[in-house]
């Protein structure tokens, strides 16, 4: 089975530039989320996905972060314009939904930001 | 914010030798997972134990949970090389969502 596949693998952009994270979850994997991983810290949910609908953004800062899947499948996520402090790694994991919110997250291997 | 703490921050031991590290959280939860992290790489579900069992093994693994302390552990024994990782908790409800601590950092040394 394929695991969840994250492009680019790493990127450096100068701060005020714009920066776009491409996910593909596993096949039949319904929920998709992003998260951002800052050096020292766990991950923290930027957005999650139920199919091609967003189940929760309250993380996401709407000003500049963006994120889509459309057709329920492969997921984007853009930063517009990229300030310094969101240099991190930017995680993306899905799951296939069962009943009682115990399913197993599979992550991708990330993306690691550098914002100069 | 974060809902799980992990104690210690690091942790060096020897091979051969056991590894505790602890989780605390705050609010109730429907279950906690604790994940592996390899230096530059994506987090990998090593158990899930939901809050109504007290403890569950897989493997050199094994995870305990008080729900009336609001607390975990994991305890890997007989360390090996390749488990030097960070080692994340994660709290899960009814919302298909998990709130992470900030990891324990384990060095084991040859």
């Amino acid at each position: 089975e394929a695991g969840v596949a994250q492009s680019p693998r790493y990127k450096i952009i100068e701060k005020r530039q714009s920066v776009a994270f491409w996910c593909n979850p596993i096949s039949g994997h319904a929920t998709l989320y992003w998260y951002q991983q800052i050096l020292g810290q766990g991950p923290k949910l930027l957005i999650q996905f139920q199919n091609n609908g967003v189940v929760d953004d309250s993380q996401l800062p709407k000003d500049r972060f963006s994120a889509e899947r459309l057709k329920g499948v492969d997921s984007t996520l853009k930063i517009q314009p990229a300030k310094l402090e969101d240099s991190a790694v930017y995680l993306c994991a899905s799951s296939f939904m069962t009943s009682g919110g115990l399913e197993t997250q599979y992550f991708g291997p990330g993306t690691r930001l550098l914002v100069l | 914010s974060q809902q799980g703490e992990e104690d210690p921050q690091a942790l060096s031991i020897q091979e051969g030798e056991n590894a505790t590290m602890n989780c605390s959280y705050k609010t109730s939860i429907n279950n906690l997972q604790w994940y592996r992290q390899n230096s530059g790489r994506g987090l990998v579900h090593l158990i899930l134990i939901r809050s109504n069992e007290r403890e569950k093994h897989s493997g050199r693994l094994r995870v305990t949970l008080d729900t009336s302390k609001k607390s975990s552990s994991l305890l890997i024994t007989a360390s090996r090389a390749a488990d030097t990782a960070s080692y994340f908790c994660a709290t899960g409800n009814n919302d298909y969502k998990l709130s992470f601590g900030a990891g324990t950092t384990v060095t084991v040394r040859a």
